[in-house]
């Protein structure tokens, strides 16, 4: 079991939005601004799309945006497009004895 | 540009240990700050933090496995390396080795090797 829950899966059609979420606790996701999130296309490695919360590295498109609220961070893609469809992980920092945590992955489909 | 390629045994018997090398491509593992880390994803599942080391040597674990994991660095070969000893099937996994500029914030990653644990 993941420290951090993510929904299995979501799905959208293109032009829409959608909105993964990543649930934690006091311990890791509510404690800190040290959210990160990750794209993944099968058999590839991931891809880190936001960072420190809400924050795009460069070259990640700004169709990608997260945000946060007490235990919760959330990663909204606008304007889905097919090549959006890949499995989306968001990662917390948890302290200096559990350190870092991933949530289980959500698979999002492009209809 | 950061590149990291990993290397190691694709099979290790259960029991045994198992041992990978990230070799470091672009850029001295030495310079700057940063986390040189360890993730792992078993097949079809979500990805799982292992440890990392950091620039001056000290290492972070994840307490499942900190007591089978040793992570360490060879800045002569521009290399780091991974030891998970007394392995089980449940290891059996794609193994990543990456590069936190920050904490989370894994920017470069390997492209993963599969390790497989099996008599």
């Amino acid at each position: 079991q993941s420290a951090l829950t993510q929904p299995a899966s979501v799905s959208g059609s293109p032009g829409q939005s959608i909105t993964i979420s990543c649930t934690g606790t006091s311990s890791d996701v509510g404690s800190y601004n040290l959210v990160s999130w990750y794209q993944q296309h099968p058999g590839k490695a991931p891809k880190l799309m936001i960072y420190e919360v809400s924050k795009r590295p460069s070259g990640v498109s700004n169709r990608f945006s997260g945000s946060k609220s007490g235990n919760t961070a959330s990663l909204t893609i606008s304007g889905l497009q097919a090549e959006d469809e890949a499995d989306y992980y968001c990662c917390s920092y948890a302290g200096s004895s559990t350190f870092e945590v991933f949530g289980g992955g959500t698979k999002l489909t492009v209809l | 540009q950061v590149q990291l390629q990993e290397s190691g045994p694709g099979l290790v018997k259960p029991s045994q240990t198992l041992s990978l090398t990230c070799t470091v491509s672009g850029g001295s593992i030495s310079s700057g700050s940063y986390y040189w880390s360890w993730i792992r994803q078993p097949a079809g599942k979500g990805l799982e933090w292992i440890g990392r080391i950091y620039t001056s040597g000290s290492t972070n674990y994840n307490p499942s496995l900190k007591s089978r994991v040793t992570i360490s660095v060879d800045t002569s070969k521009n290399q780091f390396s991974l030891k998970l000893s007394s392995v089980t099937a449940a290891d059996t996994a794609v193994y990543y080795c990456a590069r936190e500029g920050e904490l989370v914030v894994v920017d470069y990653w390997g492209q993963g090797t599969l390790v497989t644990v099996s008599s």
